[in-house]
């Protein structure tokens, strides 16, 4: 059961313009978001998170916004660099089940110079 | 301060065997949570453990089960190896079970 789900396998995007990724959930339980980030032959790396008591969050050049009706969340980046070429990884969790994250198959953001 | 480290980087056993796999959790973390992650597909939790017990499971059977010790590392171990047990698997270490999760690089295995 796939109850995370990036729906776009891969993004490529010019440099110094804004990245969308996207990620929609089916759980109504969930209530915290995160967004790792992978480079080839490292584990995933914690980029930014949200509580579904808010609708947005902000770090820099990275904001997550968060559409709890449509169930639906989205990374921005804003502006894109080529070091930000990874593949990116939506998690969910829920505070009952607050140690089984759920995550999304991934999408492998490409930024070109 | 030390990151998450997994040992060995790459395994490769033959279906029918067991393997364990090794964890060291960052610094002052107490919870280490174990995913596997198949080709072209996101982490898979597996279980977690916090303070030396089991602290929630996913959807795995009974041959995946782990340890944690007094200093916080971890093994995953896995019994009767199937050819569907190919995948990276990746530790995670957090000060909690609901703090922010860190990841260490992986063990690739390959059950042929």
């Amino acid at each position: 059961d796939q109850q995370v789900k990036q729906n776009s396998p891969s993004l490529s995007v010019q440099e110094g313009r804004i990245s969308i990724l996207n990620c929609d959930y089916t759980n109504s339980m969930f209530d915290y978001f995160l967004w790792y980030k992978k480079y080839p032959a490292e584990g995933p790396t914690f980029l930014i998170s949200i509580s579904s008591i808010k609708d947005k969050n902000e770090d820099g050049r990275f904001t997550v916004f968060l559409n709890k009706s449509a169930k639906h969340l989205s990374l921005h980046i804003v502006p894109s660099q080529p070091g930000d070429s990874a593949v990116y990884f939506c998690a969910a969790r829920s505070l009952y089940n607050n140690n089984d994250m759920r995550f999304g198959a991934g999408t492998r953001l490409t930024v070109k110079p | 301060e030390t990151g998450v480290t997994q040992s060995p980087t790459h395994l490769i056993k033959t279906r029918g065997q067991q393997v364990t796999l090794r964890c060291s959790s960052q610094s002052g973390h107490n919870t280490v949570s174990w995913y596997q992650q198949a080709l072209g597909q996101g982490p898979q939790f597996i279980f977690q453990y916090y303070r030396e017990e089991e602290n929630g499971r996913g959807n795995f059977p009974p041959r995946f089960s782990g340890l944690q010790f007094p200093n916080y590392s971890s093994e995953l171990n896995v019994n009767a190896l199937e050819l569907d047990d190919s995948a990276l698997y990746l530790c995670a270490s957090s000060g909690t079970g609901t703090d922010t999760q860190y990841f260490g690089p992986g063990t690739r295995l390959t059950v042929l």
